[in-house]
Protein backbone atom coordinates (compact mmCIF):
# COMPACT_ATOMS: atom_id res chain seq x y z
CA UNK A 1 0.00 0.00 0.00
CA UNK A 2 1.38 3.39 -1.14
CA UNK A 3 1.89 5.41 1.77
CA UNK A 4 1.00 9.32 2.25
CA UNK A 5 2.55 11.81 -0.31
CA UNK A 6 3.14 14.90 -0.58
CA UNK A 7 3.68 17.72 -3.34
CA UNK A 8 6.30 19.74 -4.25
CA UNK A 9 9.00 18.25 -1.64
CA UNK A 10 10.85 21.85 -1.55
CA UNK A 11 9.43 25.25 -2.11
CA UNK A 12 11.12 28.78 -2.15
CA UNK A 13 8.70 31.57 -2.50
CA UNK A 14 9.05 35.45 -1.46
CA UNK A 15 7.06 37.18 0.95
CA UNK A 16 3.83 38.14 0.13
CA UNK A 17 3.42 35.39 -2.33
CA UNK A 18 0.59 32.33 -1.65
CA UNK A 19 1.55 28.44 -1.57
CA UNK A 20 -0.39 25.68 -1.87
CA UNK A 21 0.83 22.48 -0.89
CA UNK A 22 -1.10 19.07 -1.57
CA UNK A 23 -1.00 15.75 0.20
CA UNK A 24 -2.40 12.65 -0.93
CA UNK A 25 -3.79 9.88 1.85
CA UNK A 26 -3.02 6.58 2.24
CA UNK A 27 -5.46 4.63 0.25
CA UNK A 28 -9.07 4.29 2.56
CA UNK A 29 -8.25 7.02 4.85
CA UNK A 30 -10.24 9.40 5.14
CA UNK A 31 -8.97 11.68 7.91
CA UNK A 32 -6.33 14.60 6.88
CA UNK A 33 -4.14 16.44 9.11
CA UNK A 34 -1.92 19.40 8.86
CA UNK A 35 1.06 20.18 10.88
CA UNK A 36 3.89 23.04 10.73
CA UNK A 37 7.58 22.27 11.87
CA UNK A 38 9.99 24.89 12.80
CA UNK A 39 13.34 25.06 14.77
CA UNK A 40 11.51 27.51 17.23
CA UNK A 41 7.65 26.30 18.05
CA UNK A 42 8.36 22.57 16.93
CA UNK A 43 5.34 20.59 16.14
CA UNK A 44 2.01 22.10 15.51
CA UNK A 45 -0.96 21.19 14.48
CA UNK A 46 -2.88 23.54 12.17
CA UNK A 47 -6.16 21.81 10.49
CA UNK A 48 -7.66 18.24 10.42
CA UNK A 49 -9.64 17.39 7.34
CA UNK A 50 -12.45 14.14 7.55
CA UNK A 51 -15.14 13.74 4.78
CA UNK A 52 -14.59 16.87 3.40
CA UNK A 53 -14.79 18.79 6.17
CA UNK A 54 -12.21 20.67 8.53
CA UNK A 55 -13.00 19.51 12.19
CA UNK A 56 -10.32 20.69 13.92
CA UNK A 57 -8.35 23.71 13.80
CA UNK A 58 -5.39 25.22 15.16
CA UNK A 59 -3.87 28.05 16.58
CA UNK A 60 -2.81 29.52 13.43
CA UNK A 61 -3.69 32.88 11.67
CA UNK A 62 -6.18 33.40 8.85
CA UNK A 63 -3.62 33.35 6.07
CA UNK A 64 -3.67 29.44 6.58
CA UNK A 65 -6.28 27.48 5.09
CA UNK A 66 -7.11 23.68 3.66
CA UNK A 67 -9.60 22.30 2.33
CA UNK A 68 -10.27 18.38 1.17
CA UNK A 69 -11.76 16.59 -2.09
CA UNK A 70 -14.18 14.09 -2.45
CA UNK A 71 -11.13 11.56 -3.11
CA UNK A 72 -9.45 12.47 0.46
CA UNK A 73 -6.51 14.38 -1.20
CA UNK A 74 -6.01 17.90 0.59
CA UNK A 75 -4.30 20.72 0.17
CA UNK A 76 -3.32 23.75 2.48
CA UNK A 77 -2.85 27.24 1.58
CA UNK A 78 -1.33 30.22 2.73
CA UNK A 79 -1.51 33.34 1.44
CA UNK A 80 0.68 36.81 2.12
CA UNK A 81 3.83 34.97 2.98
CA UNK A 82 5.50 36.13 5.63
CA UNK A 83 9.30 35.07 6.34
CA UNK A 84 8.34 33.21 9.50
CA UNK A 85 6.46 30.54 7.58
CA UNK A 86 9.09 28.91 6.68
CA UNK A 87 8.69 25.43 8.19
CA UNK A 88 8.66 21.74 7.43
CA UNK A 89 4.51 21.41 6.88
CA UNK A 90 3.80 17.37 7.36
CA UNK A 91 0.57 15.77 6.48
CA UNK A 92 -0.81 13.04 8.28
CA UNK A 93 -3.42 10.41 7.75
CA UNK A 94 -5.59 8.29 9.33
CA UNK A 95 -8.49 5.33 8.80
CA UNK A 96 -11.09 6.00 11.56
CA UNK A 97 -11.65 2.10 11.43
CA UNK A 98 -8.00 1.85 13.05
CA UNK A 99 -9.38 3.95 16.39
CA UNK A 100 -7.07 6.62 15.82
CA UNK A 101 -3.82 4.18 17.16
CA UNK A 102 -1.97 5.05 14.43
CA UNK A 103 -1.22 8.58 12.35
CA UNK A 104 1.04 8.10 9.02
CA UNK A 105 2.68 10.87 7.95
CA UNK A 106 4.16 12.20 4.50
CA UNK A 107 7.72 13.02 3.67
CA UNK A 108 6.92 16.88 4.11
CA UNK A 109 7.06 19.70 1.88
CA UNK A 110 10.12 22.29 2.76
CA UNK A 111 8.87 26.03 2.21
CA UNK A 112 11.51 28.32 2.84
CA UNK A 113 10.45 32.29 2.26
CA UNK A 114 12.70 35.00 1.01
CA UNK B 1 1.54 24.28 31.32
CA UNK B 2 3.56 21.55 28.65
CA UNK B 3 1.30 18.99 27.72
CA UNK B 4 4.01 16.79 26.64
CA UNK B 5 7.83 17.34 28.48
CA UNK B 6 10.65 15.28 26.94
CA UNK B 7 13.40 16.60 29.28
CA UNK B 8 16.24 15.02 27.01
CA UNK B 9 17.38 17.26 24.09
CA UNK B 10 20.25 14.83 23.37
CA UNK B 11 20.97 11.11 24.27
CA UNK B 12 24.08 8.94 23.35
CA UNK B 13 24.05 5.47 23.68
CA UNK B 14 26.40 2.81 22.29
CA UNK B 15 25.33 0.24 19.51
CA UNK B 16 23.66 -2.97 20.95
CA UNK B 17 23.00 -1.35 24.32
CA UNK B 18 19.28 -0.26 25.48
CA UNK B 19 18.19 3.17 26.01
CA UNK B 20 15.34 5.23 27.57
CA UNK B 21 14.00 8.19 26.00
CA UNK B 22 11.70 10.52 28.51
CA UNK B 23 8.05 11.27 28.02
CA UNK B 24 5.79 12.93 30.63
CA UNK B 25 2.18 14.33 29.49
CA UNK B 26 -0.65 16.17 31.09
CA UNK B 27 -4.07 15.80 30.63
CA UNK B 28 -7.44 15.84 32.82
CA UNK B 29 -9.00 13.82 29.73
CA UNK B 30 -9.54 10.10 31.19
CA UNK B 31 -9.35 8.55 27.40
CA UNK B 32 -6.24 9.68 25.33
CA UNK B 33 -3.03 7.88 23.46
CA UNK B 34 0.23 8.57 23.13
CA UNK B 35 2.53 8.19 20.61
CA UNK B 36 6.27 8.04 19.58
CA UNK B 37 8.00 8.71 16.48
CA UNK B 38 11.16 9.22 14.61
CA UNK B 39 12.34 11.64 12.82
CA UNK B 40 15.72 11.13 10.59
CA UNK B 41 17.22 13.97 8.91
CA UNK B 42 15.04 13.06 5.90
CA UNK B 43 12.34 14.52 7.50
CA UNK B 44 9.33 11.96 7.56
CA UNK B 45 7.79 11.26 10.69
CA UNK B 46 7.93 7.48 11.20
CA UNK B 47 4.81 5.82 13.85
CA UNK B 48 7.06 3.73 16.32
CA UNK B 49 4.48 2.65 18.57
CA UNK B 50 0.79 3.61 20.45
CA UNK B 51 -0.55 3.04 24.10
CA UNK B 52 -4.09 4.09 24.96
CA UNK B 53 -4.85 5.32 28.22
CA UNK B 54 -7.37 2.39 28.80
CA UNK B 55 -4.71 -0.03 27.37
CA UNK B 56 -3.72 -2.58 30.27
CA UNK B 57 -0.25 -3.83 29.20
CA UNK B 58 2.69 -2.13 28.34
CA UNK B 59 2.95 -1.71 24.08
CA UNK B 60 5.72 -3.29 22.43
CA UNK B 61 6.78 -3.11 18.79
CA UNK B 62 9.57 -5.09 18.05
CA UNK B 63 12.74 -3.69 19.32
CA UNK B 64 10.57 -0.72 20.87
CA UNK B 65 7.99 -0.69 24.41
CA UNK B 66 6.44 1.95 25.52
CA UNK B 67 7.01 1.89 29.63
CA UNK B 68 3.38 3.65 30.72
CA UNK B 69 3.40 4.41 34.28
CA UNK B 70 -0.06 6.23 34.15
CA UNK B 71 -0.11 7.46 37.76
CA UNK B 72 3.13 9.11 36.68
CA UNK B 73 1.77 10.17 33.65
CA UNK B 74 4.86 9.23 31.77
CA UNK B 75 5.10 7.13 28.43
CA UNK B 76 8.64 6.48 28.32
CA UNK B 77 10.35 4.86 24.91
CA UNK B 78 12.43 1.80 25.60
CA UNK B 79 14.70 1.29 22.51
CA UNK B 80 16.71 -2.34 22.83
CA UNK B 81 19.76 -3.16 20.97
CA UNK B 82 20.43 -0.27 19.74
CA UNK B 83 21.35 0.36 15.86
CA UNK B 84 23.63 2.94 14.25
CA UNK B 85 19.96 3.38 12.23
CA UNK B 86 17.94 4.54 15.32
CA UNK B 87 20.19 7.91 15.25
CA UNK B 88 17.31 10.48 14.84
CA UNK B 89 14.76 12.61 16.58
CA UNK B 90 12.37 11.00 18.35
CA UNK B 91 9.21 12.49 19.58
CA UNK B 92 6.57 11.84 22.05
CA UNK B 93 3.07 12.91 20.87
CA UNK B 94 -0.66 12.97 22.37
CA UNK B 95 -4.15 12.62 21.18
CA UNK B 96 -6.54 13.65 24.06
CA UNK B 97 -10.20 12.16 24.09
CA UNK B 98 -11.66 8.81 22.59
CA UNK B 99 -9.81 9.68 19.04
CA UNK B 100 -13.67 9.45 17.42
CA UNK B 101 -13.63 12.81 16.12
CA UNK B 102 -10.16 14.21 17.71
CA UNK B 103 -7.32 13.51 14.93
CA UNK B 104 -4.91 16.29 16.59
CA UNK B 105 -1.57 15.42 18.27
CA UNK B 106 0.34 17.58 20.39
CA UNK B 107 4.42 16.79 20.34
CA UNK B 108 6.94 17.34 22.54
CA UNK B 109 10.54 18.93 21.60
CA UNK B 110 11.68 15.96 20.92
CA UNK B 111 14.85 13.86 21.96
CA UNK B 112 18.11 13.67 19.24
CA UNK B 113 19.19 10.43 19.82
CA UNK B 114 22.85 9.09 18.72
CA UNK B 115 24.46 5.53 18.88
CA UNK B 116 27.70 5.55 18.41
CA UNK B 117 29.58 2.63 16.65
Amino acid sequence: KAGVTQTPRYLIKTRGQQVTLSCSPISGHRSVSWYQQTPGQGLQFLFEYFSETQRNKGNFPGRFSGRQFSNSRSEMNVSTLELGDSALYLCASSSPGQGISEQFFGPGTRLTVL
Amino acid sequence: AQKITQTQPGMFVQEKEAVTLDCTYDTSDPSYGLFWYKQPSSGEMIFLIYQGSYDQQNATEGRYSLNFQKARKSANLVISASQLGDSAMYFCAMREGSGGSNYKLTFGKGTLLTVNP
